[in-house]
């Protein structure tokens, strides 16, 4: 499986301002994605980041809040933007390998951010 | 109906127990299956993939009925190292993936 790192790790910010949290993959991968994980709940997919092109985002979630940015198929960006409390959560960068024809998802370690 | 249902738990089962987890999912189309394991502020890390035969994995076998929508993980001879949140996982199109919340596992000595 892919090798993928994020920074930050973890942030500590105040209401208002905006995060930008970056994922690197050691491969090139087609398939990136970001997901959200709040506080004793399961992981929510925010949107799809498509390289060249503007993110897919899931219902609930818009680029306004969130843009998204791909330049290539090694990276990509996730800004969490005039955060708020509610935006306190772990946000994880996934990329999907195709294994034996089932496309399996792996994670990277996720950025815990805490919104004050 | 939730999408992806679980038992939250948590287990509390002793070392060397046997130990089976249940999921259902509510989308027919669904096309894969997994199971993830998430130690406590980790990432989901892929435990296996679940296969319409049934897979094994060492300890862990994975079962999988489309009829009835159900997915199980049996987990034999439990060990410490075990202990995690394990989370069902149904992908009903090419990315989308849809996760339950999770059932804990604890496992004492």
């Amino acid at each position: 499986s892919a090798v993928i790192s994020q920074k930050p790790s973890r942030d500590i910010c105040q209401r208002g301002t905006s995060l930008t949290i970056q994922c690197q993959v050691d491969s090139q991968v087609t398939m990136m994605f970001w997901y959200r994980q709040q506080p004793g709940q399961s992981l929510t997919l925010i949107a799809t980041a498509n390289q060249g092109s503007e993110a897919t985002y899931e219902s609930g979630f818009v680029i306004d809040k969130f843009p998204i940015s791909r330049p290539n198929l090694t990276f990509s960006t996730l800004t969490v933007s005039n955060m708020s409390p509610e935006d306190s959560s772990i946000y994880l960068c996934s990329v999907t390998s195709r294994d034996r024809g089932i496309h399996e998802q792996y994670f990277g370690p996720g950025t815990r951010l805490t919104v004050t | 109906r939730k999408e992806v249902e679980q038992d939250p738990g948590p287990f509390n089962v002793p070392e060397g127990a046997t130990v089976a987890f249940n999921c259902t999912y509510s989308n027919s189309a669904s096309q894969s299956f997994f199971w993830y394991r998430q130690d406590c502020r980790k990432e989901p890390k892929l435990l296996m993939s679940v296969y319409s035969s049934g897979n094994e994995d060492g300890r862990f076998t994975a079962q999988l009925n489309r009829a009835s929508q159900y997915i199980s993980l049996l987990i034999r001879d439990s060990k410490l190292s075990d202990s995690a949140t394990y989370l069902c996982v149904v992908n009903s199109g090419y990315s989308t993936l849809t996760f339950g919340k999770g059932t804990m596992l604890l496992v004492s000595p």
